[in-house]
């Protein structure tokens, strides 16, 4: 079965300073991968997806990047880091034409 | 372009009393619809999804919805919720990316 992980669980930083969110799955190959951040209250907006390895499409202007070094990794990324940055950041994986997506556990990221 | 609403921000039932949330949807073709739960702090489960077909789906969990394609809705109901149903509920629609509506949080009361 597949398995979709995200680490770290939670995160403190102060602004200015760099981001690195990992995302990884397992159990089965050329998944499109997202990212979504979800604000207090809010619902769940997407920052990028990916079909395939290199290929990154960015749905919101930002200080947020995304990579996807392996075909099941997709990692988010920011250099300095924003308040308005804070949140839930959640992966998700989907595959052929069914179109559902599978949602990790999620990182809360709180920026001070 | 593709969104969707759900009208109820906050719902409060009592256990064993019937559950419906409802969810309205935008989109330029035949939709594909998906109901995710979110219990606090963890990730989205989905609960069930509509493609073509029968418009009554079964879900995981007891839930059912029903898409009506004249009124542009996708609801969600639960005969009988349990203490454990207490979460957020999205509506989402879409292909390989997905819309979702702001959410619905349910309290369930004893």
């Amino acid at each position: 079965s597949q398995t979709i992980h995200q680490w770290p669980a939670t995160l403190v930083q102060p602004v200015g300073s760099p981001l690195s969110l990992e995302c990884t799955v397992e159990g089965t190959s050329n998944p499109n991968l997202y990212w979504y951040r979800q604000a207090a209250g809010r619902g769940l907006q997407l920052l990028f997806y990916s079909v395939g390895i290199g290929q990154i499409s960015s749905e919101v202007p930002q200080n947020l990047s995304a990579s996807r070094p392996q075909d099941r990794q997709f990692i988010l990324s920011s250099k300095k880091l924003l308040l308005s940055d804070s949140g839930f950041y959640l992966c998700a994986w989907g595959q052929g034409f069914s179109y559902e997506q599978y949602f990790g556990p999620g990182t809360r990221l709180t920026v001070t | 372009a593709q969104s969707v609403t759900q009208p109820d921000i906050h719902i409060t039932v009592s256990e064993g009393a019937s559950l419906e949330l409802r969810c309205n949807y935008s989109y330029g073709a035949t939709p594909y619809l998906f109901w995710y739960v979110q219990s606090p702090g963890q990730g989205l489960q989905l609960l069930l999804k509509y493609f073509s077909g029968d418009t009554l789906v079964q879900g995981i969990k007891g839930f059912e919805a029903e898409f009506k394609r004249s009124q542009s809705s996708f609801n969600l109901r639960k005969p009988s919720v349990h203490w454990s149903d207490a979460a957020e509920y999205f509506c989402a629609v879409g292909s390989y990316k997905l819309s979702f509506g702001a959410g619905t949080t349910v309290t369930v009361r004893a």
